[in-house]
This record gives structure tokens, C-alpha cells and sequence, in this order.
């Protein structure tokens, strides 16, 4: 059970795009499409931006966006705008009813 | 509206014990499977424990296999975890969150601390 891997921290200018690489192994984010994503504010609970690699629930803009390559899941988020400055946490089933979790990573608005 | 209410954190001694309830509205509770997942104050998310809709099916971490035990009161929509031989290292906040393969929605969490 160990943790997927996040670069700690990202960063970009208003209207920019940012993408947040996600990386596990064969046992988990390559075996399965169920990679999500969530946005934590500070103090804030874990809030649902992307499910099953690429979906987004309702209520989430489309300039968040997921997509998968083997071991290495991705979240894109295009048009930066200041709300999205948070920390993004990966997330995939990993087998036998377990899930694993990335390290976050803190996005910064520049 | 969906809802999460966790509740029965607060500080308990090294070694000692402590339970931890999650009580659910706006949806038929016995439908969805449901997780407990903690976070160390400053640290990322960690995944603990769920169970699945009838309560007969618990995985765990690792790091509390033995230790934790999730449960889940269909008729109650309330769902535990007992926590056991606590450490320092489970100071943390102790979020419920629905769901199979992703988890949405997520309570606001209630924190544990574990000291002296």
C-alpha cells in the first residue's frame, strides 16, 4: 500500500494551464480506470473533481480534466483562475477493496 | 441533500481507545459502500478503511489492520470506527466519505489527538 506519486507543488499564471501527474504502479493506477482526483482548500474537507480517470460530476468546470497513460494518471486544469489554488490528491483502487492515495500537491496561482 | 457528520474525536492517551461515528442523510445509507480516510495535521491524505453495504465486507490499511475496526448501523445510518492500541502517529482528521471507486461526498472530518 504505498502512496501514489505527486510533485509536492505547481504553479501557474491566471488563464494558464497546469498539469498534475499521478504516478502508481501495475498493482493499482495501471490495473484499474478508477483514478479520481479532489481539491482541498485549507480547512476545508476533500471535494470531488474527477472519478473513473476522465469524468467529471456535476457542478465541476470542463477546464478540469483527467486522462491516464499505464502507471501515470493526470489532471489538467486550463484557464487558471485564483479559486483553484489548493492541494490535489490523487486517488485509485488498488485491489482486493483498498485504495491508495498521492502524496498532493499544493497548485499555486500566481 | 447529501450529509456527512463525523463526530467523536478529541484527545485520548498513547495506548488508550477511542470511537468514531459518521452519521448520513439524504440518501438510502445501505446503498453505497463507505470509507474513512485521515489526514496528519500539515500531511496528505491517507486511506484507512471501508466497508461495504451490508457491513459483512472491511478492508483496512495496513497501517491499522488489527488496531481499527469499521462498522455500520443500516437502520441507524451511522457508521463507526473503533480505534484501539492508539499511537501518536493516528493524530489526525478522520474524514467519512461515501462511495465505491471514488468518494463524494466527504463529511468535514473530526480530529483525533493522540498525547500525553
Amino acid at each position: 500500500q504505498s502512496a501514489l506519486t505527486q510533485p509536492r507543488s505547481v504553479s501557474g499564471s491566471p488563464g494558464q494551464s497546469v498539469t498534475i501527474s499521478c504516478t502508481g504502479t501495475s498493482s493499482d493506477v495501471g490495473a484499474y480506470n478508477y483514478v479520481s482526483w479532489y481539491q482541498q482548500h485549507p480547512g476545508k474537507a476533500p471535494k470531488l473533481i474527477i472519478f473513473d480517470v476522465r469524468e467529471r460530476p456535476s457542478g465541476v468546470p470542463d477546464r478540469f480534466s483527467g486522462s491516464k497513460s499505464g502507471n501515470t494518471a493526470s489532471l489538467t486544469i486550463s484557464g487558471l483562475q485564483a479559486e483553484d489554488e489548493a492541494d490535489y490528491y490523487c486517488s485509485s483502487y488498488a485491489g482486493r477493496f483498498t485504495w491508495v492515495f498521492g502524496g498532493g500537491t499544493k497548485l499555486t496561482v500566481l | 441533500e447529501v450529509q456527512l457528520v463525523e463526530s467523536g474525536g478529541g484527545l485520548v492517551l498513547p495506548g488508550g481507545s477511542l470511537r468514531l461515528s459518521c452519521a448520513a442523510s439524504g440518501y438510502t445509507f445501505s446503498d453505497y459502500w463507505i470509507h474513512w480516510v485521515r489526514q496528519a495535521p500539515g500531511k496528505g491524505l491517507v486511506w484507512v478503511a471501508c466497508i461495504n453495504f451490508e457491513g459483512d465486507r472491511t478492508t483496512y490499511a495496513d497501517s491499522v489492520k488489527g488496531r481499527f475496526t469499521i462498522s455500520r448501523d443500516n437502520a441507524k445510518n451511522t457508521l463507526y470506527l473503533q480505534m484501539n492500541s492508539l499511537t501518536a502517529e493516528d493524530t489526525a482528521v478522520y474524514y467519512c466519505a461515501r462511495g465505491g471507486h471514488y468518494l463524494d461526498p466527504w463529511g468535514q472530518g473530526t480530529l483525533v489527538t493522540v498525547s500525553s
